[in-house]
């Protein structure tokens, strides 16, 4: 079975641009979740999608949203790019259920000049 | 809201040495709890989690973990540490019929030296 797939793995973007980052989950699970990972920060819930719906969503600025598709592909757009936006993006899927495993993928790296 | 603390930033061990990783938890109810490790350019892999039953529980690689209720902890322990474990190691909190929204330690730093 096919892992957790993100797509690009490394971005460099200037303030105020924009982004898209994807993520493909593992087949059969309906459930993406997002997390920016930063030095000293953790990980840090952005939002949760499940069966193209967005179901949680953590504590983050307007600037930062997402999709899903029918397929379960999952896509995050942050806008208006800041300096803090830079971080490691990770991606997890899983069959939709708090006590089932996440699985991760290798995240993409975004920095912000 | 759930919270979970991790209060070793960083800890270094011998190789064949013994570890034990802090995490304390806050929720009301009796949460889920999980110990992912993430290895240096790799997202996290789950080492184990508990969510009912027996407080001791086995993950892969080695390690175990204890849920101590009345400490609202969940520490991970491995009796002889490898220097592939070198990694950081995140513990996280979930809850209990809740959909997917876990909560995750600020993560602690092994590094293991020989």
């Amino acid at each position: 079975k096919a892992g957790v797939t993100q797509t690009p793995r490394y971005l460099i973007k200037t303030r105020g641009q924009q982004v898209t980052l994807s993520c493909s989950p593992i087949s059969g699970h309906r459930s993406v979740s997002w997390y920016q990972q930063t030095p000293g920060q953790g990980l840090q819930f952005l939002f949760e999608y499940f069966s193209e719906t967005q179901r949680n969503k953590g504590n983050f600025p307007g600037r930062f949203s997402g999709r899903q598709f029918s397929n379960s592909r999952s896509e995050m757009n942050v806008s208006t790019l800041e300096l803090g936006d830079s971080a490691l993006y990770l991606c997890a899927s899983s069959s939709g259920q708090v006590r089932e495993e996440q699985f991760f993928g290798p995240g993409t790296r975004l920095t912000v000049l | 809201a759930q919270s979970v603390t991790q209060p070793d930033i960083h800890i270094t061990v011998s190789e064949g040495a013994s570890l034990e990783l802090r995490c304390n938890y806050s929720y009301g109810a009796t949460p889920y709890l999980f110990w992912y490790v993430q290895s240096p350019g790799q997202g996290l892999q789950l080492l184990l989690k508990y969510f009912s039953g027996d407080t001791l529980v086995q993950g892969i690689k080695g390690f175990e973990a204890e849920f101590k209720r009345s400490q609202s902890s969940f520490n991970l322990r491995k009796p002889s540490v490898h220097w592939s474990d070198a990694a950081e190691y995140f513990c996280a909190v979930g809850v209990q019929g809740g959909y997917q929204k876990v909560t995750f330690g600020t993560g602690t730093k092994l590094q293991v030296i020989p």
